[in-house]
């Protein structure tokens, strides 16, 4: 039974470009949590989707961040023009229904900002 | 709003030292569930106990044991013998009862254990 997946590992990009984060919940798992952390910090929530809906994304920046969990395939983090401040490493979570269940963290991303 | 204080930042040992990570936490719901996750150097995150907060029962898992004190809202945690394994930054995490269940981190504990 494979744990959750992201890819890449680790992810550099100039200032400007975009970034895509993808994640893949764990078998059976239809919800997705995706955090941040920033250096020397703890983990912060961004944002919660279901299968095709965002729950909620009070965690997201107002602007350049998106995310979505299409009926198939993985959950995708999108950065557009990214900036030195968004170099940080970023964990995409699953659990198998809404309620207060452990979350499955994947490997997390680490993207560099140039 | 939920707050999850670690006030420790870090702390170094002596391998066979036990050691106690501390965790203090704020929030208005009756019902919640508090966290430990372990981040090795690898920096993958490691789940390592989910507790209710109708469940004051201490917990003991091998060298590892957890405190859950309601009246003084904390969810420390404990590891007896300490070893070189355990160097890893330790967060302690918050969710509430209602609804679904984001987690609020602390700003986690560096562990450091020297052979």
């Amino acid at each position: 039974n494979a744990g959750v997946m992201q890819n890449p590992r680790h992810l550099v990009r100039r200032r400007g470009q975009e970034a895509r984060l993808r994640c893949s919940p764990m078998k059976g798992h239809s919800h997705v949590y995706w955090y941040r952390q920033l250096p020397e910090e703890g983990l912060k929530f961004m944002v919660y989707l279901q299968k095709e809906n965002i729950i909620d994304e009070s965690g997201m920046p107002k602007e350049r961040f998106s995310a979505e969990f299409p009926k198939e395939g993985p959950s995708i983090l999108r950065i557009q023009q990214v900036v030195r401040g968004d170099s940080a490493a970023y964990f995409c979570a699953s659990s198998p229904t809404s309620g207060n269940n452990e979350q499955f963290f994947g490997p997390g991303t680490r993207l560099t900002v140039l | 709003a939920q707050k999850v204080t670690q006030a420790q930042t870090e702390i170094s040992v002596v391998e066979k030292e036990d050691v106690t990570l501390d965790c203090v936490y704020e929030t208005r719901d009756t019902t919640y569930y508090l966290f430990w996750y372990k981040q090795p150097p690898s920096g993958e995150l490691v789940f390592l106990i989910r507790r209710n907060s109708f469940d004051e029962q201490n917990e003991i898992s091998g060298r590892y044991s957890w405190n859950f004190q309601k009246s003084t809202s904390s969810f420390n945690f404990t590891i007896t013998a300490s070893q070189v394994v355990d160097s890893a930054v330790y967060f302690c995490a918050l969710s509430e009862g209602s609804g679904y269940s984001t987690l609020t981190f602390g700003k986690g504990t560096m562990l450091l254990v020297s052979p």
